[in-house]
């Protein structure tokens, strides 16, 4: 069975860092893109950054370019994702999530059960 | 970037109803829309992928359709376990989009 576990999460002030971590299972995990997708207290779910199977190829949404990198370790099945310059609006639960496609379709089949990361002075 | 919009935001519905959510996309995504449930507390779900295909797993009383900015995700007949948060998701390009959710509450 695919699983996720999420780890690294917990409390930076602002201006800090924290980095996250994600140990995949149960599938060739150098073969799928990854993404990162955080979810704020009370609000909908926002993608954060996605990273291709190799790991040369990484996008970032406005609001962390610049701040978070996104990278993995195939010889580990494990995901990175390096917070840095902490704001109070990254407050958030953060999901690893495996991303699958084809030709005609692209969704996120697999979540880990995320961490939180709380930013506070 | 692609905005995604859901109606309504919430519901109230009984055991057995069938109730139907909507979301419209800011722009023609073909069929790249994703369904996602979210209980309190957990990770979404992925329940229908492309529109319509019910992912492995999804009971069948879930059901997705539409295409280019207008779909419908349909449970014909509501059961207690699917009390939740619903979301809709393009895929049609980045960055990847939510709607704000819709919550099915019990009435």
């Amino acid at each position: 069975e695919a699983q996720l576990v999420e780890s690294g999460g917990g409390l930076a002030r602002p201006g800090g860092s924290l980095r996250l971590s994600c140990a995949a299972s149960g599938f060739t995990f150098s073969d799928f893109a990854m993404s990162w997708v955080r979810q704020a207290p009370g609000k909908g779910p926002e993608w954060v950054s996605a990273i291709s199977g190799s790991g040369g190829s990484t996008s970032y949404a406005d609001s962390v370019k610049g701040r978070f990198t996104m990278s993995r370790d195939n010889s580990k099945n494990t995901l990175f994702l390096q917070l840095n310059s902490l704001r109070a609006d990254d407050t958030a639960v953060y999901y690893c999530v495996k991303r699958s496609h084809s030709g005609t379709w692209d969704a996120f089949d697999i979540w880990g059960q995320g961490a939180v990361v709380t930013v506070s002075s | 970037d692609i905005q995604m919009t859901q109606s309504p935001s919430s519901l109230s519905a009984s055991v057995g109803d069938r109730v139907t959510i909507t979301c419209r996309a800011s722009q023609s995504i073909g069929n790249y829309l994703n369904w996602y449930q979210q209980k309190s507390g957990r990770a979404p779900k992925l329940l229908i992928y492309a529109a319509s295909n019910l992912q492995s797993g999804v009971p069948s009383r879930f059901s997705g359709s539409g295409s280019g900015t207008d779909f419908t995700l349909t449970i014909s007949s509501l059961q207690g376990e699917d009390f939740a948060t619903y979301y809709c998701q393009q895929s049609d390009g980045l960055p990847r989009t939510f709607g704000q959710g819709t919550k099915v509450e019990i009435k």
